[in-house]
């Protein structure tokens, strides 16, 4: 069935860089999001990527998207102790009616 | 004010009661969906509604129910609540075509059924 697979916990000090990875079992997607969800807020979108790009530049984000082999990537330069949260890769299902999440991957920054 | 607003945003209640949460939205999108979030499994899809006469089950609808009552509304409801049923719940509105496909969420309603 559809799926999105992402580890659950990352930990890094401030000033490093962060490297979220995400896989996903559907191709046909247009787009492919990341969402970000800070501590008792709901998601917001993070940034996301056309499935045609293999690389977008956002500030301190940069997104890879690997086609072949259905990986997606979010990297955050320069991370600060505000880029604590829990961050959630996302994929349209087959059908185009809804995204299915990953199980969300908590980055914790240090100082 | 928040683009999509659910109430209430925190619950208590008994296994058994009959529970209702509602989300309003201005932000004239058509599709409205209904999220469940757990700790380490992310969020799986509940309901989702494409307009006033399309309701649709997602992934984990057994044990809910919805509504929708108006565009900008959209209840869900647990007839008899079991404590499994726990969670924080988002919803979520979105374009219907156009656009990147993005959903908008509500900041959530926590349920603990005890």
């Amino acid at each position: 069935g559809e799926d999105v697979e992402q580890s659950l916990f990352l930990s890094v000090r401030e000033g490093d860089s962060s490297v979220i990875n995400c896989t996903y079992t559907d191709s046909s997607s247009t787009y492919l999001y990341w969402y970000k969800q800070e501590p008792g807020a709901g998601l917001q979108l993070l940034t996301y990527i056309f499935s045609n790009m293999d690389m977008k530049q956002d500030q301190r984000l940069t997104v890879l998207l690997n086609k072949k082999d259905k990986h997606l990537s979010l990297r955050i330069a320069d991370t600060q102790t505000g880029d604590s949260a829990i961050y959630f890769c996302a994929d349209p299902n087959q059908a185009g009616t809804a995204l299915i999440f990953g199980k969300g991957t908590t980055l914790s920054v240090s100082s | 004010d928040a683009d999509v607003t659910q109430t209430p945003r925190n619950r208590i209640t008994k296994t058994g009661k009959r529970i209702m949460l509602e989300c309003s939205q201005t932000k004239g999108h058509d599709r409205m969906y209904w999220y469940r979030q757990d700790p380490g499994l992310g969020l799986r899809l509940i309901y989702y509604s494409f307009d006033v006469k399309d309701i649709n089950k997602g992934e984990i609808s057994d044990g809910y129910s919805v509504s929708r009552q108006a565009q900008a509304k959209f209840s869900l409801s647990l007839e008899s609540a079991i404590p499994n049923q726990t969670a924080l719940y988002f919803c979520a509105t979105s374009v219907a075509r156009g656009g990147t496909g993005e959903l908008f969420f509500g900041e959530g309603s926590r349920l603990t059924v005890l």
